[in-house]
């Protein structure tokens, strides 16, 4: 089955750091992007940036209001992508998903993470 | 930065169609892709590259694309479909990528 299970959301106070993983499994994980999509309560969608693969140099993005802050890097041995967030905020508060661009689907998200909730307060 | 933008909501009876804009500057250029999202849950894929339905996906659910715009239609509206509706692309280089505001679908 493939899957993405994400963990290390919590509880941190403002200006602290927190990593959160993504396992991957049931696909070539060091094939693919991965990407982190954020959502605030009551709020939409919003890009945190993404890592591409190893023939692409690991290369990567993030959403401008993200940038300097969070790093996105990942352990292929191990199938986990990672989030890296420092110097957080309140307004950082959301569910955080990892989820997966398959080329079968035209680089679309077709496989998403339950979801970590990270609470700044 | 890049922005896609949605009607907040749209209501519509069981039976009937509807219809989610998503505008755009970029669209012309990139394609657009559309999720369903229904509360406590990850989004689900519904259409990709402006009109094609990945398998699963009730026929019901069709894109198009016309200029800066893109639109979802849901024909035959059911009572499940009431959910909140995203639009995502990604800016002229491909390099970040932006979700569409988001439209929530009430069934009357």
């Amino acid at each position: 089955e493939v899957q993405l299970v994400e963990s290390g959301g919590g509880l941190v106070q403002p200006g602290g750091s927190l990593k959160l993983s993504c396992a991957a499994s049931g696909f070539t994980f060091s094939g693919s992007a991965m990407h982190w999509v954020r959502q605030a309560s009551g709020k939409g969608l919003e890009w945190v940036g993404r890592i591409r693969s190893k023939p692409k140099d690991y290369a990567t993005a993030y959403a401008v209001s993200m940038k300097g802050r969070f790093t996105i890097s990942r352990d292929d041995s191990k199938n986990t992508a990672y989030l890296q967030m420092n110097s957080l905020k309140t307004e950082d508060t959301a569910v955080y998903y990892c989820t997966r661009p398959s080329d079968s689907v035209g680089g679309a998200f077709d496989i998403w993470g339950q979801g970590t909730l990270v609470t700044v307060s | 930065s890049y922005e896609l933008t949605q009607p907040p909501s749209v209501s519509v009876s069981p039976g009937q169609t509807a219809r989610i804009t998503c505008s755009g500057d970029a669209l012309p250029n990139q394609y657009a892709y559309w999720y369903q999202q229904r509360p406590g849950q990850a989004p689900v894929l519904i259409i990709f590259k402006d009109i094609e339905r990945p398998p699963g996906i009730p026929e019901r659910f069709s894109g198009s694309s016309s200029g800066t715009t893109v639109t979802l239609t849901i024909s035959g509206v059911q009572a499940e479909d009431e959910a909140d509706y995203y639009c995502q692309s990604a800016d002229s280089s491909a390099t970040y990528y932006v979700f569409g505001t988001g439209t929530k679908v009430t069934v009357l």
